[in-house]
């Protein structure tokens, strides 16, 4: 079975400064999907970036980027010039392609990011 | 609704009560999935629909759990005989069924489930 390791129950930063998160996984599939999750007080799981392990290209969404490593099996997240709305919980997941969608998502345990203003 | 909704939003019962909770997805989602998030055991998946059909349940806790959905729509998690270790906060998350895996999961709130 795959897991998610997230080794930072939590973490703080500055507003304006970079923070990364850290996530590690265990699979003996070759072809998978990586996504980082937030999760604010209110509880609703908001996607904010997605990875697909055939691509080398490291994804990129305005202030959040992906550090990618396959052969280490690691997938960290970077949130650049922080901002009071950035505070929440972060969930990295991982997804199986070959179940069909049956298996769902695997999630790590989570870290929570405080920003300082 | 533009997204996933969820109902109630908190539910608190009595240990040995039957709870129903709703997921109402984002219209045109046919990948419907329930999720567990608890304190010790984070986030945990329960069930998959693909349509009206669930090819696995092995994912649920026990036989007090099931699930079902009809018209390929909104769906039921329902949980019999409540027990304490089910306080947990429920969320649903529905997807295109198009390429499933690659589809990114569209979260509601959650319901919170408190048993006395």
């Amino acid at each position: 079975a795959q897991t998610v390791t997230q080794s930072q129950p939590e973490m703080s930063v500055q507003e304006a400064e970079t923070v990364t998160l850290s996530c590690t996984y265990d699979t003996s599939e070759s072809d998978y999907y990586l996504f980082w999750y937030k999760q604010p007080p209110s509880r609703q799981m908001i996607l904010v970036i997605r990875q697909e392990a055939y691509k080398q290209q490291n994804a990129t969404e305005n202030r959040f980027s992906v550090n990618f490593q396959k052969a280490a099996k690691s997938f960290s997240l970077k949130i650049s010039d922080s901002q009071l709305g950035d505070a929440a919980m972060y969930f990295c997941a991982y997804r199986n392609p070959s179940g069909g969608g049956a298996d769902g998502l695997t999630f790590g345990k989570g870290t929570h990011l405080i920003i300082q203003p | 609704g533009a997204g996933v909704s969820q109902s109630p939003s908190n539910k608190v019962t009595e240990k040995g009560k039957d709870v129903e909770l709703r997921c109402d997805p984002i219209s045109g989602h046919t990948a419907l999935y329930w999720y567990r998030q608890s304190l010790g055991q984070g986030l945990e998946f329960l069930i998959y629909f693909q349509g009206n059909s669930a090819p696995d349940k092995s994912g649920l806790p026990s036989d007090r759990f099931s699930a079902e959905r009809t018209g390929g729509s909104v769906s039921t998690l329902t949980i019999q005989r409540t027990q304490q270790e089910d306080s947990a906060v429920y969320l649903c998350a529905s997807s295109l069924a198009w390429g499933v895996s690659n589809q990114p999961q569209h979260f509601g709130d959650g319901t919170r489930l408190s048993i006395l």
